[in-house]
């Protein structure tokens, strides 16, 4: 069965402090590995996607197959970078959302 | 490029009725794929649907439906409604480039269903 994992539910740093949103995933076969944010009252939105290496906002994500891991850093938070993000493996066209971790950037 | 809307944005509904949200996905845009989200169980994926044929499906009963029309706007439906369906029911659209893999999914603002 296909399972993503953030063990994270709530994660304070202060800023300028390094932010590290950890992510596990169980598929089967290598799915595409996505992570989206949502700020406060916006939308949902693309963040990073592994295969593209595309990011926003000074974010990357290491993928580790050995480990199945694909976590989120970011050397230097923000406060604007407080919000949700949700790690979300793709097999298929189809996304799996884990359940998400706050990030609240203290000043 | 105006971005993916949902109609209505809050609904109340009492149990056994059935409701039905529209999305209406960025132009061009030929995927639209329906998630429920719920403080207990996240982000669920309910369907997908690509020119008018849904392609993907969640685990989801039978009670949850939807469509896809010629100008890529979809709706979703649930009939009989049950208390636990109150959800904030999201919509995404995507280009859908290549088969093989995933593009963006551009989602809307949401449906809030109060269901009491």
């Amino acid at each position: 069965a296909q399972r993503v994992t953030q063990p994270e539910k709530l994660l304070s740093v202060f800023k300028g402090a390094p932010v590290e949103l950890k992510c596990n995933y169980s598929y089967s076969g290598s799915p595409e590995l996505f992570w989206y944010v949502q700020y406060s009252r916006q939308r949902l939105q693309l963040l990073l996607r592994h295969i593209s290496r595309e990011s926003i906002k000074g974010f990357t994500a290491d993928l580790n197959k050995g480990e199945t891991s694909f976590h989120l850093k970011k050397p230097f938070a923000q406060e604007e970078d407080s919000a949700m993000y949700y790690c979300a493996p793709s097999s298929a066209r189809q996304l799996t959302f884990g359940s998400g971790t706050q990030l609240t950037v203290l000043p | 490029k105006a971005g993916v809307t949902q109609t209505p944005r809050y609904l109340i509904k009492t149990r056994g009725q059935q409701v039905t949200l529209s999305c209406s996905p960025i132009s061009g845009h030929r995927s639209v794929s329906w998630y429920q989200q719920t403080p207990g169980q996240g982000l669920q994926f309910l369907f997908e649907y690509f020119s008018e044929t849904q392609r993907n499906k969640g685990n989801f009963p039978g009670r949850f439906s939807g469509r896809q029309f010629s100008n890529s706007r979809s709706e979703m439906n649930v009939s009989t409604l049950e208390l636990g369906d109150s959800a904030l029911y999201l919509c995404a659209s995507s280009l859908d480039r290549a088969l093989s893999s995933t593009d963006t999914q551009y989602f809307g603002p949401g449906t809030r269903l109060t269901v009491l």
